[in-house]
């Protein structure tokens, strides 16, 4: 049984430039949350897609926007990139009606913006 | 809003001792709180959680401790190994379906 998927996994753009990161999540997830970690620091809550919908934020800029599939897959876009939006993205996976059960994490896509 | 935080930012310890690593949460509407692991490249593995409902979970060589009165949690990992070398995350939601809000972690180094 796969895991949370995330691709790519490395990945150089120059600042100005747009990016898109792709998730699949585990089996029988159906929410994924999205998560940007710097260097040395815990992962920040990007948002989170249910239903093919936004469901909650982070305190993230428009620039960071995203999508879900009716196959519960999602993407990560990322508009006129910042050299401080050099991380590793990672996407999370749950079912929203375990809501009281930890998320499973891919191992995430290290993005550096230069 | 939600603030989790760590007291340690490293801890070393002996292989075969036991390691306790502390967390703090703010929000007292935190009613749900998880440890992760992660090692170098990898994401974040789960390894224990607890309901507010609860003071002690015990896992396979892991404990954890909740104490809702002062806004602290700990981890206690009996007999480390050098495997447990990582860094560890307190991570702690507040409700529902809310979102899950990561401490900035503590790294665990193991002396064998």
């Amino acid at each position: 049984d796969a895991g949370v998927t995330q691709s790519p996994t490395h990945l150089i753009k120059t600042r100005g430039q747009q990016v898109t990161l792709r998730c699949s999540p585990k089996s029988g997830h159906d929410t994924v949350s999205w998560y940007q970690q710097a260097l040395g620091q815990g992962p920040q809550f990007i948002f989170q897609y249910y239903e093919e919908e936004e469901r909650q934020r982070g305190n993230f800029p428009d620039r960071f926007s995203g999508h879900q599939f009716p196959n519960y897959s999602s993407e990560l876009n990322v508009n006129a990139l910042l050299l401080g939006d050099s991380a590793l993205y990672l996407c999370a996976s749950s079912l929203r009606q375990a809501y009281n059960y930890g998320y499973t994490f891919g191992s995430g896509t290290r993005l550096t913006v230069v | 809003g939600e603030s989790v935080g760590l007291h340690l930012p490293t801890l070393s310890v002996q292989e075969g001792d036991n390691s306790i690593i502390n967390c703090a949460y703010s929000n007292s509407a935190s009613d749900y709180f998880i440890w992760y692991k992660q090692e170098s490249g990898k994401g974040p593995q789960f390894i224990i959680d607890i309901r507010s409902n609860m003071d002690k979970r015990q896992g396979q060589r892991v404990t954890v401790l909740l104490n809702k009165t002062v806004k602290h949690l700990s981890l206690q990992i009996a007999a480390t190994q050098p495997g447990d070398s990582a860094v560890y995350f307190c991570a702690a939601r507040a409700g529902g379906y809310q979102k899950v809000t990561f401490g900035t972690g503590t790294k665990l180094q193991v002396i064998p």
